[in-house]
């Protein structure tokens, strides 16, 4: 069977600081991968989505970026946080489009 | 983008009781799904369903497609299904990722 795995589960960080999230599937071969952020007391956001390795697709300009070095492998980052990157990233994954995602446990970042 | 509302954003239930949940959708959709998100954030898959009925226990959730509207039947309600259900669609016919756009939730709590 497949499964999602995040880490860290939780992160606190200083405004200005760097950022790396780290997310695997494992269980299954080139799956979609997407990393949504949820605010407190909000529905989920889409930031970015990956179909295959080295191929990134943005949906909301912002300070983040994200890598897909391996094909089970989805990487959020940031060169310098700031206080509105607050909030609970998720990754998911899905077998093809039109497939239901299937989400990890989530990364809950605070920026101090 | 494609809008999605959910109603009613909040609900309070006894234990036992019945409950359904709507989520409306401004545009036809290529996927549909019903999650549950527990109180430790975590997102939980209840049903695929861009259309027609399925039942999981005692939940159910019916999509009419041509009319642009999901429900979601929790009976016999239980505390441990208190919590935020979200409805989550993809209106995009991108062939390649399956984009999914929130709504707001509804936040269900189950009493004694």
């Amino acid at each position: 069977s497949q499964t999602i795995h995040q880490w860290p589960a939780t992160l606190v960080q200083p405004v200005g600081s760097p950022l790396s999230l780290e997310c695997t599937v494992e269980g299954t071969s080139n799956p979609n991968l997407y990393w949504y952020r949820q605010a407190a007391g909000r529905g989920l956001q889409l930031l970015f989505y990956s179909v295959g390795i080295g191929q990134i697709s943005s949906e909301v300009p912002q300070n983040l970026s994200a890598s897909r070095p391996q094909d089970r492998q989805f990487i959020l980052s940031s060169k310098k946080l700031l206080l509105s990157d607050s909030g609970f990233y998720l990754c998911a994954w899905s077998r093809f489009s039109y497939q239901p995602q299937h989400f990890g446990d989530g990364t809950r970042l605070s920026i101090l | 983008g494609i809008q999605v509302e959910q109603s009613p954003p909040d609900l309070i239930l006894q234990e036992g009781a019945n409950s359904t949940l709507r989520c409306n959708f401004s545009d036809s959709v290529n996927n549909l799904q019903w999650f549950h998100q527990n109180p430790w954030g975590q997102l939980i898959n209840l049903f695929y369903i861009p259309s027609g009925t399925k039942q999981n226990g005692r939940l159910s959730a019916t999509t009419v497609a041509t009319e642009r509207y999901s429900l979601l039947y929790i009976s016999s309600s239980q505390t441990t299904d208190s919590g935020v259900y979200f409805c989550a669609v993809d209106g995009e016919d991108t062939g390649t990722a399956s984009k999914l756009t929130f709504g707001t939730g509804t936040r269900l709590q189950v009493t004694l």
